[in-house]
C-alpha cells in the first residue's frame, strides 16, 4: 500500500522560504512514477505545483517557477518541496502526491498525502 | 495553459438521482482526463483516468466519457457517500490543470 507523508512548518513570515518534505512508504520514489505537489488555498480549487520524475527531472508551474525546487532523497525515499519568497497567496493545505504517467512529462495523481495547510502570516 | 471549465459548479440532487458534470477544455487534450472526489477536510481521490478508465475499487456506478475538448462524469445512482466536491484534471501537457470544481449537494 503506497502512502505519502506531508511534514514542515504550518506558520511561514512573508518574504521566507517554505520547506515541506514527503515522506513515502510502500513504493520507492527512484522507479517510473512522478511525485509531485499539489496545493489547495482555503474554500478553492486546486492548483499544481509541480513534479519530478524518478529520473531526477523536474516540472514547474510556470507561474511559480522562479520560486519552486522540488527533489528528491532516494535514500530516505522522500521528496521537498521549497518555495521562496511567500505572500499571504501561498496560504493552502499543500498535497504531496505520486503521479502516474500520462504523455511525456505529465501525469495524473493516484495516491495522495493527507495535505498539510500552510499559513503565510506574521 | 490549458483552461478547464467545469458545470455546474453546484449540483443539488437527491438520492437515487442520475447526475452529470461536465468538463471543456480550452483547447483539444484527447482523452488524456482524470475525475477526483473530494470530501471537506480530505484529499482528493481518483475516480477515472484516460477520460473513462475506472480506477481500481470505484465502484461502477461512475463513470466517464468524452474526448477532445468536452467531457463527461456521470454518476448512475447517486449514494449518500458521493455528495462532494468532484474536480476534472488535464495531463496533456506537463502544465497539469485542473477545472475549478462541481459540489455535489443533498438536494
Amino acid at each position: 500500500q503506497v502512502q505519502l507523508q506531508e511534514s514542515g512548518p504550518g506558520l511561514v513570515k512573508p518574504s521566507e522560504t517554505l520547506s515541506l518534505t514527503c515522506s513515502v512508504s510502500g513504493y520507492s520514489i527512484s522507479t517510473g512514477y512522478y511525485w509531485g505537489w499539489i496545493r489547495q488555498p482555503p474554500g478553492k480549487g486546486l492548483e499544481w505545483v509541480g513534479s519530478i520524475y524518478g529520473s531526477g527531472s523536474t516540472y514547474y508551474n510556470p507561474s511559480l517557477k522562479s520560486r519552486v525546487t522540488i527533489s528528491l532523497d532516494t535514500s530516505k525515499n522522500q521528496f521537498s518541496l521549497n518555495l521562496s519568497s511567500l505572500t499571504a497567496a501561498d496560504t493552502a493545505v499543500y498535497y504531496c502526491a505520486r503521479g502516474r504517467p500520462g504523455t511525456v512529462g505529465t501525469s495524473y495523481p493516484d495516491y495522495w498525502g493527507q495535505g498539510t495547510l500552510v499559513t503565510v502570516s506574521s | 495553459d490549458i483552461q478547464m471549465t467545469q458545470s455546474p459548479s453546484t449540483l443539488s440532487a437527491s438520492v437515487g438521482d442520475r447526475i452529470t458534470i461536465t468538463c471543456r477544455a480550452s483547447q483539444s487534450i484527447t482523452d488524456w482526463l482524470a475525475w477526483y472526489q473530494q470530501k471537506p477536510g480530505k484529499a482528493p481521490k481518483l475516480l477515472i483516468y484516460k477520460a473513462s478508465g475506472l480506477e481500481g475499487g470505484v465502484p461502477s456506478r461512475f463513470s466517464g466519457s468524452g474526448s477532445g475538448t468536452e467531457f463527461t462524469l456521470t454518476i448512475s445512482s447517486l449514494q449518500p457517500d458521493d455528495f462532494a466536491t468532484y474536480y476534472c484534471q488535464q495531463y496533456s501537457t506537463y502544465l497539469l490543470t485542473f477545472g475549478g470544481g462541481t459540489k455535489v449537494e443533498i438536494k
